[in-house]
């Protein structure tokens, strides 16, 4: 398996501008997550998605962020307005379920100027 | 929730001696992961624990986890610059919100020194 795929692998955009973050989950993966990782914050968990449905979106920063996942091989993570405070790697993930190894994707370097 | 707290924060080493990096909870581990990350790269996994006393070795990096499962460690031996950046552990989450997702710790950041 080609394991976690996320695109683009960098993004630079102005401030205001809208951001769409995607993601192919390893096949036959039940749980897909998004994390935000900065430098102050360290790994954020923001939302995860159990067969395509959303479980927990606590994590989502406020309204500017939205996450789908319309089936069970994408997601996207999308920022609406994005302001520069927004810029870090966004790692997506998977995993089969509890007591399995979750596997992570290469990430999204985020840079809004 | 679940918390786990790492120590050290960050470590320097020289080149060839051996370290540890721990794992706390607050409550029993159902499942303890670990995890490797070179700086502007993806969370690479090295080891899963589940059982109370167990071990698992890869090369020269051994992870253990307690008998009361609350705490586990990752011991590298005779470091190597590739051994070189951040760790961290992570665990299975219980509970209605929790179920399925992991729960990291803040992450130890090695360096290692030719």
């Amino acid at each position: 398996d080609a394991g976690v795929i996320q695109s683009p692998r960098h993004e630079v955009t102005e401030m205001g501008q809208e951001v769409t973050l995607r993601c192919k989950p390893i096949s036959g993966h039940d749980y897909l997550f998004w994390y935000r990782q900065t430098m102050m914050r360290g790994l954020e968990l923001l939302i995860y998605f159990n067969n395509n449905v959303p479980i927990d979106d606590s994590g989502m920063p406020e309204d500017r962020f939205s996450a789908k996942m319309p089936n069970a091989s994408f997601s996207t993570l999308k920022i609406q307005p994005s302001e520069p405070r927004d810029s870090a790697v966004y790692f997506c993930a998977s995993r089969r379920g509890f007591g399995y190894i979750q596997y992570f994707g290469a990430g999204t370097r985020l840079s809004v100027l | 929730s679940q918390e786990l707290e790492q120590s050290p924060q960050s470590l320097i080493v020289q080149e060839g001696k051996n370290l540890t990096i721990n794992c706390t909870s607050s409550k029993t581990l159902y499942g303890l992961y670990w995890y490797k990350q070179k700086y502007g790269e993806g969370l690479i996994f090295l080891m899963m624990l589940q059982k109370g006393g167990e071990e698992k070795s890869h090369e020269k990096i051994t992870a253990k986890l307690d008998e009361k499962k609350q705490q586990s460690s990752l011991h590298i031996t005779a470091s190597q610059p590739s051994h070189a950046g951040i760790y961290l552990c992570g665990a299975d989450g219980v509970g209605s919100t929790s179920y399925g997702k992991l729960t990291f710790g803040q992450g130890t950041i090695l360096t290692v020194h030719p």
